[in-house]
């Protein structure tokens, strides 16, 4: 039972590039949701998902895309990558309707230069 | 003004000291709370929950939310180096979606 895991862990790239962040929950989750941890802003929605099909904005959705590609799997879309996105990013699954249940996974480090 | 004020410290304390890691919120509508433990580069982790008013117990952590005063507590007795961390409080408002807001986190020292 492997919990949340992402792919990859660090990445770096130059402003203009695009690149898909990867996420996979094997709880069996309905929701799925991907933030920025920024120092000092603590953690920030960007998309959710609340079941395979749907997907709803954050608080910081403009510069990313995301899809819900099935039950276990939620990526997030970075089509022309900005300095401002530099950020670490986590990837957080949760049984619907209950509240102690979002695990999060390990992050990505992304360095946009 | 954030929904939910957390100090982001850090806070040094030496081993043994009893923590208290504290957030204050604006929304009246928050019935459910947490506080997350988050290791220098990994994930936040579940530590505690809450729902609605009172205290929790659960080994040496304590939470406790004052709903009246809009103010949640974490207390740590006998703090460990390992108990070095960043705290996060989230809350979830009653009915809607549970997507959780953070507080913006507390870094937590405890040298030996």
């Amino acid at each position: 039972n492997a919990g949340v895991t992402q792919t990859p862990k660090f990445q770096v790239l130059k402003t203009g590039q695009s690149m898909t962040l990867q996420c996979a929950q094997d709880m069996n989750h309905n929701s799925m949701y991907w933030y920025r941890q920024d120092p000092g802003m603590g953690l920030r929605l960007i998309y959710y998902s609340a079941s395979e099909g749907t997907t709803d904005k954050g608080e910081v959705p403009n510069g990313y895309n995301v899809s819900r590609l099935n039950k276990r799997e939620f990526s997030l879309r970075l089509e022309s990558a900005a300095p401002s996105q530099t950020s670490v990013y986590f990837c957080a699954s949760s049984v619907d309707g209950v509240a102690d249940t979002q695990y999060f996974g390990p992050g990505t480090r992304l360095t946009v230069l | 003004q954030k929904e939910v004020e957390q100090d982001p410290g850090p806070l040094s304390v030496p081993e043994g000291a009893i923590v208290s890691l504290n957030c204050t919120y604006s929304n009246s509508a928050f019935q459910y709370f947490m506080w997350y433990r988050q290791y220098s580069r990994k994930g936040p982790e579940l530590l505690m929950y809450t729902y609605s008013s009172g205290n929790k117990e659960d080994g040496r952590f304590t939470a406790q939310v004052d709903k009246s005063s809009k103010y949640i507590s974490l207390f740590i007795r006998d703090s460990q180096p390992s108990d070095s961390a960043t705290y996060l409080c989230a809350m979830i408002p009653s009915g809607g979606s549970y997507i959780p807001t953070f507080g913006r986190g507390t870094s937590l020292i405890v040298h030996p």
